[in-house]
């Protein structure tokens, strides 16, 4: 079974510039997560989706959105770009039915999209 | 408040010694806890979680209620042992897989 997939990998823009990542869940994973982490604030939540929903949001500012599509897989944007967004965003995939969080209830995470912003 | 909090940034031991990672939360409602562990260069991933109460590579960590802790251990360290590990908490039952992660800690097993 194929893990959860980020694309891409790495990416360097400037500051201003806009930015969209990308992650295809595990297969019959329907949940999606994003995350951002960096040295200074660690592992931050930024928003959840489920069944194309947003169900979930983290406290960060309107220039970070993101979508789900049909087939689960999701993207984030984030718009005017500042040199504090540069982190490593990771994805997870969780949960193979919808509802309510129960034990069987695992985040399975991509290698991330590192984001430099110059 | 939702907290999850890991007091050491960085651990150093000797490869034998025994281990205990600390991580302590804050939080309202009934949580599930975790432990993630991120080897160097490899996707973050479960270590474990309190409602299995297994142990994984040796670790058991134990949700003491009363204390609001989580603590991860491990009798005798390993070298492969040395990581970054991430205590989260996740609202138990609740319709979402929102995870409160700690700051981390940095577990360095010496030879």
């Amino acid at each position: 079974k194929a893990g959860v997939t980020q694309t891409p990998r790495y990416l360097i823009k400037t500051r201003g510039q806009q930015v969209t990542l990308s992650c295809s869940p595990i297969s019959g994973h329907r949940s999606v997560s994003w995350y951002q982490q960096t040295p200074g604030q660690g592992l931050q939540f930024l928003f959840e989706y489920f069944s194309e929903t947003q169900r979930n949001k983290g406290n960060f500012p309107g220039r970070f959105s993101g979508r789900q599509f049909s087939n689960s897989r999701s993207e984030m944007n984030v718009s005017t770009l500042e040199l504090g967004d540069s982190a490593l965003y990771l994805c997870a995939s969780s949960s193979p039915v919808g509802g309510a969080v129960a034990m069987n209830t695992e985040a399975f995470f991509g290698q991330g999209t590192r984001l430099t912003v110059v | 408040a939702q907290r999850v909090t890991q007091p050491e940034k960085l651990l150093s031991v000797f490869k034998g010694a025994p281990v205990e990672l600390k991580c302590n939360y804050s939080y309202s409602g009934s949580p599930e806890l975790f432990w993630y562990v991120q080897y160097s260069r490899q996707r973050l991933q479960l270590l474990l979680r309190h409602i299995s109460r297994e142990s994984i590579k040796g670790f058991t960590a134990d949700l003491n209620k009363g204390e609001t802790s989580f603590h991860l251990k491990k009798p005798f360290a390993q070298e492969e042992d040395s990581a970054m590990y991430y205590c989260a908490l996740v609202n138990y039952g609740g319709a979402t897989n929102k995870l409160i992660f700690g700051t981390g800690t940095l577990l360095a097993v010496q030879p």
